[in-house]
């Protein structure tokens, strides 16, 4: 059975532009976490999507968004990009919303703001 | 956002020792605990679970147990390799926030030849 798959797996913008991001999970997963990895403030929860609606959202701006398709696939997007957001972005699938059952992670995308 | 502050505390330990890494979870009514290993530049991966009703589970080559009177968890990995070298993260089901899990501050593995 595949992993999570994220996409693309480095990217470089500069501040001011956009960026989208891909996460596929795990066949028959139907939940997708987001979450910000830096440094200096470890991994920090974005959003979380299930059936195609945010079911929980994290403290960042409104800049970050997200949506999940039918085929649970889900994207991820940051518009006006700060310097600050240079991050590896990490997507988590698990099947269901329950809070007790094993959460899978991507090998992230790792984002640069110049 | 939902994380401790990421000032990494390193083990080292010889190539063929055992190895342990400590956690302190933060709720007590969390009752689901997960180990993850996160190499450079990869994403976490899942090693091994443990729910509230147990105190031990092994795996392979990997031990988790369960404190809850002192809310601690710990990793125990036997004859650790070069390829253990990694961050491990601890992380605790989230009945009270926004997240689904939360995650420790982790510790870095550092493997002696």
């Amino acid at each position: 059975k595949a992993g999570v798959t994220q996409t693309p797996r480095y990217l470089i913008k500069t501040r001011g532009q956009q960026v989208t991001l891909s996460c596929s999970p795990i066949s028959g997963h139907r939940s997708v976490s987001w979450y910000q990895q830096t440094p200096g403030q470890g991994l920090q929860f974005l959003f979380e999507y299930f059936s195609e609606t945010q079911r929980n959202k994290g403290n960042f701006p409104g800049r970050f968004s997200g949506r999940q398709f039918s085929n649970s696939r889900s994207e991820m997007n940051v518009s006006t990009l700060e310097l600050g957001d240079s991050a590896l972005y990490l997507c988590a699938s698990s099947l269901t919303l329950a809070t007790n059952e094993k959460l899978f992670f991507g090998s992230g995308t790792q984002l640069s703001v110049l | 956002g939902e994380s401790v502050g990421l000032h990494l505390p390193t083990l080292s330990v010889q190539e063929g020792d055992n190895s342990i890494i400590n956690c302190a979870y933060s709720n007590s009514a969390s009752d689901y605990f997960i180990w993850y290993k996160q190499e450079s530049g990869k994403g976490p991966q899942f090693i091994i679970d443990i729910r509230s009703n147990m105190d031990k589970r092994q795996g392979q080559r990997v031990t988790v147990l369960l404190n809850k009177t002192v809310k601690h968890l710990s990793l125990q990995i036997a004859a650790t390799q070069p390829g253990d070298s990694a961050v491990y993260f601890c992380a605790e089901n989230a009945y009270s926030s926004a997240s689904k899990i939360i995650f420790g501050s982790g510790t870095r593995l550092s493997i002696r030849p």
